[in-house]
């Protein structure tokens, strides 16, 4: 079975820009997780979505947006790059309740 | 953004030696989870914990529930050169978001 899967790998982006970020869960998982990890550190939650809504945020401005489709595949936006940007994001799918999150290779968004 | 505590920070050791860290928090958690993470890989998962107490195998790798809810233990026995990477904690209480922990660097040399 494939695992989770996230487009694309690499991403280079002026300030200003906005960006769109894919990922494809585990066939049979209905939740998608939404993380950035900045260099040194662990990931930092953005967003979890379950059969299409939101069941949570983290700490992150609204330039920060996301959606699930639903074939559970989301998508996550972020508005107006900042330099502060620059990140590893991480997607993970699980069954239902958010747990045993199973984890993407990223996208590496750097921002110039 | 909210971490969790992690030791210690990093560790060198010799290949066939046992590794222990761990992770707290000041907030309680009902699922603890252990993840490896490679350079510019995603996390992959080790060993998930649900009960207090609740000690876990994986192969060399055993974690450990805290009795307080409030920490967890990873131990690897037998080192290997392919146990190096960036090892981190990660706990959730009502299951909507994962905090993950600073991160235990661990290399392994021959």
């Amino acid at each position: 079975d494939a695992g989770v899967t996230q487009s694309p790998t690499h991403l280079i982006k002026t300030r200003g820009q906005h960006v769109t970020l894919r990922c494809s869960p585990i066939s049979g998982h209905k939740s998608v997780s939404w993380y950035q990890q900045v260099l040194g550190q662990g990931p930092q939650f953005i967003f979890q979505y379950y059969e299409k809504e939101e069941r949570g945020r983290g700490n992150f401005p609204d330039r920060f947006s996301a959606r699930q489709f639903p074939n559970y595949s989301s998508e996550l936006n972020v508005n107006a790059l900042l330099l502060g940007d620059s990140a590893l994001y991480l997607c993970a799918s699980s069954r239902w309740d958010g747990t045993e999150a199973f984890f993407g290779q990223g996208t590496r968004l750097t921002v110039v | 953004g909210q971490q969790l505590n992690q030791s210690p920070q990093s560790m060198f050791i010799q290949e066939g030696e046992d590794v222990s860290m761990n992770c707290t928090s000041s907030s309680i958690f009902n699922t603890w989870l252990w993840y490896k993470q490679d350079p510019g890989e995603g996390p992959v998962l080790l060993i998930a914990l649900y009960k207090a107490g609740e000690l876990t195998s994986n192969g060399r790798l055993t974690a450990q529930f805290g009795i307080t809810r409030k920490d967890s233990f990873l131990n690897i026995s037998a080192s290997i050169p392919s146990d190096v990477g960036i090892y981190f904690c990660a706990g959730t209480y009502n299951t909507d978001k994962l905090i993950f922990g600073t991160g235990t660097r661990l290399q392994v040399f021959p």
